[in-house]
C-alpha cells in the first residue's frame, strides 16, 4: 500500500509571511494524483490544490503552489502571503491512477496532517 | 450545492450498543465514501460506493461495520456492539465520477459524526 509521510507535526508562520508544508510518499506507480486538503478546527475538510503525477507543471491555486518532484517522491506546499483563516490541519493525499484488484484505486491514503499556527 | 450532510454530529453511546450514522451526499453525486479520523492521525478510508453497489471495503471495516447506501443516494453505517477503540471522528465524503470511467471530481466531505464509546 502507498504511504504518505508528513513529517512536520507543527508548523507556525506570521501573517503575509510565506511557509512550505513538506510531503512524501512511498509508491510504485507511475499514474495517481497527489492532493492537500485543508481542515480548520471543528470544520469539514476542503481541497486545497491537485496534481496530476503525469503533468510536469506544478500546480498554482492562487496563494497556494506546490513543488512536485516525482523522482523524490516529494510533494510539498507552499503558502504565499500567510493569513490567519490559513490557521488549519493539513493533509497530504495519495490517490493511485490506476483501478487494480491489487489497490484500493478508489481511496485516498492520508498523511498524518501538519497543524499551521498563523500568528498576527 | 448544500454539501455533504452528515448525521448526528455527536454520538456518545455505551460499549457493546449499536450505533448508526447517516450520510447524505451532494444531490448529483454517484460516490460515496466513508472515512474514520483518530486524533492525531489523517483519515483512514473505510468503504466506497458507486451509486448503491459498494466496491470496496477496508480491512479496517470489520465484520462488526456495516454500511448501505439503498437507491445510492443517503448512505448509513452501523456500528455494532462497540468497542472504546471505534472511537473516532467518521467522514463521509462524495464526488461525481463519470459513468465506469475512473475520472473522479474532487472529494466533498462532510463536517463527520464524532463518536465516543464509553
Amino acid at each position: 500500500a502507498q504511504t504518505v509521510t508528513q513529517s512536520q507535526p507543527e508548523m507556525s508562520v506570521q501573517e503575509a509571511e510565506t511557509v512550505t508544508l513538506s510531503c512524501t510518499y512511498d509508491t510504485s506507480e507511475s499514474d495517481y494524483y497527489l492532493f492537500w486538503y485543508k481542515q480548520p478546527p471543528s470544520r469539514q475538510m476542503i481541497l486545497v490544490i491537485r496534481q496530476e503525477a503525469y503533468k510536469q507543471q506544478n500546480a498554482t491555486e492562487n496563494r497556494f503552489s506546490v513543488n512536485f518532484q516525482k523522482a523524490a517522491k516529494s510533494f510539498s506546499l507552499k503558502i504565499s502571503d500567510s493569513q490567519l483563516g490559513d490557521a488549519a490541519m493539513y493533509f497530504c493525499a495519495y490517490r493511485s491512477g490506476i483501478l487494480s484488484n491489487s489497490n484500493s484505486g478508489y481511496a485516498l491514503n492520508f498523511g498524518k496532517g501538519t497543524s499551521l499556527l498563523v500568528t498576527p | 450545492d448544500t454539501g455533504v450532510s452528515q448525521d448526528p454530529r455527536h454520538k456518545i453511546t455505551k460499549r457493546g450498543q449499536n450505533v448508526t450514522f447517516r450520510c447524505d451526499p451532494i444531490s448529483e453525486h454517484n460516490r460515496l465514501y466513508w472515512y474514520r479520523q483518530t486524533l492525531g492521525q489523517g483519515p483512514e478510508f473505510l468503504t466506497y460506493f458507486q451509486n448503491e453497489a459498494q466496491l470496496e471495503k477496508s480491512r479496517l471495516l470489520s465484520d462488526r461495520f456495516s454500511a448501505e447506501r439503498p437507491k445510492g443516494s443517503f448512505s448509513t453505517l452501523e456500528i455494532q456492539r462497540t468497542e472504546q477503540g471505534d472511537s473516532a471522528m467518521y467522514l463521509c465524503a462524495s464526488s461525481l465520477g463519470t459513468g465506469g470511467s475512473y475520472y473522479n471530481s474532487p472529494l466533498h466531505f462532510g463536517n463527520g459524526t464524532r463518536l465516543t464509546v464509553t
